[in-house]
């Protein structure tokens, strides 16, 4: 089983819309949770971290599921600058290899 | 914050030739760097777990006599592809983590091109 499962999409939705992206995780000694996100041909850039209670940063909010093994990442008020794959990470700890998934891919038309 | 500063961001040259990519955290120390790969449209693959004074672990079916890693201190991290042919074109990017819990900060990629 992969480390961590998500829908890869594309999701394709209008300017403004609300949209949400969940990743499963299978190792259930993950203590640490982020979402990253990545453009095309550039590197992944850290998004947010995912705490358990749930986390919000502007128009982004990450929730964490540990009885379900997942986590989400809702997004409000899409703007164009949005568009981009959306990856997930669950982890042991941060010394610990990080496989990534395909990530979610995101676009968003005007 | 945390910065992962890679070097060189493009490289092109001809079959055959070895190219060395390094990895420096900028602002804090790491003892475990992480290489990846990355083909066109394909997800971020891990190659190799690269561990300051000791060997780099590699992943299924990564060569490592191929892929030489050096982690000689603790902010630099080295990927030589030895040999490269064009097959070993690709996004090859690094990562790092400032401490235990925190995320794993990416450095900005080197973009490879053999000919």
């Amino acid at each position: 089983r992969k480390e961590v499962e998500q829908d890869p999409g594309p999701f394709n939705v209008p300017e403004g819309a609300t949209v949400a992206f969940n990743c499963t995780y299978s190792n259930s000694a993950s203590q640490s949770f982020f979402w990253y996100r990545q453009d095309c041909r550039k590197e992944p850039k850290l998004l947010m971290s995912v705490y358990s209670s749930g986390n919000e940063d502007g128009r982004f909010t990450a929730q964490l599921n540990r009885a379900s093994q997942y986590i989400s990442l809702l997004i409000r008020d899409s703007k164009l600058s949005d568009s981009a794959t959306y990856l997930c990470v669950a982890m042991k700890t941060s010394y610990d290899k990080v496989i990534f998934g395909p990530g979610t891919s995101l676009s968003v038309i005007p | 914050g945390a910065v992962v500063s890679q070097h060189p961001s493009r490289v092109i040259c001809k079959s055959g030739t070895s190219v060395k990519i390094e990895c420096r955290s900028l602002d804090f120390q790491a003892t475990t760097m992480f290489w990846y790969r990355q083909f066109p449209k394909q997800s971020l693959m891990l190659m190799a777990t690269s561990n300051e004074g000791s060997k780099a672990t590699y992943e299924q079916g990564v060569e490592k006599d191929k892929f030489l890693i050096n982690h000689a201190s603790l902010t630099l991290s080295t990927l030589t592809v030895t040999s490269a042919h064009p097959e070993d074109s690709s996004f090859y990017i690094c990562s790092a983590s400032p401490g235990i819990n925190q995320p794993q900060h990416f450095g900005d990629g080197t973009r490879l091109s053999i000919l």
